[in-house]
């Protein structure tokens, strides 16, 4: 099955900074790449996604990147303020059929003021 | 548009009893999952439904856990009997349908301890 690995698991960044987080997954047939973001005691929601047919997508100040051939896609965020202090996941996973989306270990992410 | 809602938020419990959460999609979602979140990691998924069939429940312990969704619509999971190492968040999650890029919404999660 697939196994999708995120790194680092704890980031630390001053406010303005940009911060990135990483992971890489191992099922060459996956194709769509979300993150999810998860306030302290609140539910995953969704913040970015990427398609394979595609290497870059921005949201303001959240892009996403994807490399196929290394199998490995990234989160971007610039301008970091105090309210992206959370827990950011990736997950892989493949179109078509019963799809299931396989989620990373997480990255808390710490935005000081 | 109302969220995926879930029920109870909290439950203490001690081992070897049983448990059961409940889960109410989003109006008109066919799909719908429930995840196994322990702290620090991510989403697990333990089961996923289309309308009121099991798709996959590839990792769901079957000796002690089940599910069901009989009408299509709310679904339950239960443990029994609850071990300490079951002592995690339960996220119910529902989407429009199957296909991979559907957004998955979910609901708040029901923390579990077992002691």
């Amino acid at each position: 099955g697939e196994n999708v690995e995120q790194h680092p698991s704890t980031l630390s960044v001053q406010e303005g900074d940009s911060a990135v987080i990483k992971c890489t997954y191992s099922d060459s047939a996956s194709n769509y790449f979300p993150w999810y973001k998860q306030e302290l005691g609140k539910r995953p929601q969704l913040i970015i996604d990427i398609r394979s047919n595609v290497g870059e997508k921005k949201d303001q100040r959240i892009a996403v990147t994807l490399n196929k051939t290394a199998k490995h896609f990234s989160l971007h965020i610039t301008e970091t303020q105090p309210e992206d202090s959370a827990v950011y996941f990736c997950a892989a996973s493949k179109a078509g059929g019963y799809s299931t989306l396989t989620f990373g270990k997480g990255t808390m992410l710490l935005v000081s003021p | 548009e109302a969220g995926v809602a879930q029920s109870p938020r909290y439950k203490i419990i001690e081992k070897r009893q049983s448990v059961a959460f409940w889960c109410n999609p989003i109006s008109g979602h066919a799909t719908l999952y429930w995840y196994q979140q322990i702290l620090g990691q991510g989403p697990k998924l333990l089961i996923q439904f289309q309308n009121n069939g099991v798709v996959d429940d590839s990792q769901l312990p079957k000796d002690r856990f089940s599910a069901e969704r009989l009408k299509g619509v709310d679904s339950t999971l239960k443990i029994q009997p609850a071990k300490l190492e079951d002592s995690a968040v339960y996220l119910c999650a529902s989407s429009l349908q199957t296909r991979s890029y559907n957004e998955q919404f979910f609901g708040p999660g029901t923390r579990l301890t077992v002691l």
